[in-house]
């Protein structure tokens, strides 16, 4: 079946760090692929997505490229602020309307001032 | 604004005492769906919907029921709450494969 794998965390970086948040996924045909993220207390809201080989997603500074041949869809950002410090959660759906997306585990980005 | 809704977003019960969680959607989609979220082990989906009327378990459906009479609303209902079923729980709508998730409600069980 499907499966999605990212980096355990906590992430614990200073202000203006480079990010990367690693992400690899095992599915059949091209699924889908997203990234969400979760701040304290409130639910997940999409960040970015890409639904084809070698998309870029990019959304707030954060960037995401589609690789199929290495399977992976690896989040980063240039330069992270303390209002980034959030759980992200790498996902990805089938083609064919399986309407069950698979969720990695979350990766829990802490940053300081 | 397109939002999803649930209530209540804090539930303290007992083992055995019915409860129902409320969904709502104004953004007309289709597909809704329900999760739990605990530490260690991510999202996890309970039961999903395509559409009123239809509606089918996910990966972890035992100890819940869902239903789905309007396309806006989908309850989630624990017949005879456990404590493993403390958790914090999301409803999400999806367009297109991209998923919209409420504010979660957070349910402990003693």
């Amino acid at each position: 079946g499907d499966s999605v794998t990212q980096m355990e965390g906590p992430v614990t970086l200073s202000e203006e760090a480079f990010l990367t948040i690693n992400c690899t996924y095992t599915a059949t045909g091209y699924p889908s692929l997203f990234w969400y993220v979760q701040y304290p207390g409130e639910g997940l809201q999409l960040l970015l997505k890409a639904t084809k080989a070698d998309d870029k997603g990019s959304n707030k500074g954060f960037e995401a490229t589609y690789r199929k041949e290495t399977t992976s869809f690896h989040l980063e950002k240039g330069s992270v602020q303390v209002s980034d410090s959030a759980v992200y959660f790498c996902a990805l759906e089938s083609p064919g309307g399986s309407y069950i997306p698979t969720f990695g585990r979350g990766t829990s980005l802490i940053v300081h001032p | 604004e397109a939002q999803v809704t649930q209530n209540p977003r804090y539930l303290i019960t007992v083992t055995g005492k019915k409860l129902t969680v409320t969904c709502s959607q104004n953004m007309n989609h289709e597909y809704m769906s329900w999760y739990r979220q605990d530490p260690g082990l991510g999202l996890r989906q309970i039961y999903y919907s395509m559409n009123v009327e239809v509606t089918d378990k996910g990966d972890v459906p035992e100890g819940y029921k869902v239903s789905r009479k309007e396309k806006r609303n989908f309850p989630l209902i624990l017949e005879s709450p456990s404590p493993n079923q403390t958790s914090l729980y999301f409803c999400a709508s999806s367009l297109w494969g991209t998923q919209y998730f409420g504010p979660g409600t957070r349910l402990l069980v003693l």
